[in-house]
């Protein structure tokens, strides 16, 4: 068990709807990072957030956005989906934001798009 | 900008067989270098990772890997195959001194048989 814990573990849903996916980082982390795997484009850095605020920006579509509350929890909104957004969505935590840190992942939220 | 190539989708080797799993990174910087393993149905888990010092790293599970500077390689390896080390394992550089945007690898899945 990572610490890291994601809601819900499997989500179907239709084309053109919107979705919110969640994340509680381990106890004390800081930073949280969303990532989308797919057959095709394989792990995408999506989003970081450090305490809050948004520090790193990846492959991420406009019809996406995230958050980190004050309790430190993230929140990934998805809109418009399509049926290529079909994939595996991990959040991982880290303390700090440095590069060194060992990423710890959940295991994922199942997004299928009909 | 940072990439990284594994070379070989999918390995097969025997148990007790050695394993070698190829990982070259593109930095324009120093690199910080991971292996994370994930099993089915799991999230990602961290086996090791290079940060600064000694270039042979030693990971959990019996892994290691070695930082090749001149090569640009972080190839990982281990002695002798075990069927539990049946896996899909990712290769990833992050940026030293640069907050935490973890790249991914395309992925190796290991296939182990008696």
């Amino acid at each position: 068990d990572s610490g890291v814990t994601q809601t819900p573990k499997h989500l179907i849903t239709a084309t053109g709807q919107r979705v919110t996916l969640r994340c509680s980082p381990r106890s004390g982390d800081l930073s949280v990072y969303w990532y989308q795997q797919s057959l095709d484009q394989g792990l995408q850095f999506l989003i970081q957030y450090y305490n809050g605020e948004e520090r790193a920006k990846g492959n991420i579509l406009e019809r996406f956005s995230a958050q980190q509350f004050p309790d430190l929890h993230s929140e990934l909104n998805l809109s418009s989906l399509e049926l290529g957004d079909s994939a595996l969505y991990f959040c991982a935590s880290t303390f700090s934001g440095q590069g060194n840190t060992e990423a710890f992942f959940g295991q994922g939220t199942r997004l299928t798009v009909v | 900008a940072q990439s990284v190539t594994q070379l070989g989708s999918h390995v097969s080797v025997s148990e007790g067989a050695l394993v070698l799993l190829r990982c070259n990174y593109s930095s324009s910087v120093p690199p910080y270098l991971f292996w994370y393993v994930q099993y089915p149905n799991q999230g990602l888990q961290l086996l090791l990772k290079y940060t600064t010092g000694a270039t042979l790293v030693k990971g959990i599970n019996g892994f290691e890997a070695e930082f090749k500077k001149s090569e640009t390689s972080f190839h990982l390896t281990k002695p002798s195959a075990h069927m539990s080390d049946a896996a899909e394992y990712f290769c990833a550089v992050n940026l030293s001194g640069g907050y935490n945007k973890l790249i991914f690898g395309a992925g190796t899945r290991l296939a182990v048989h008696p």
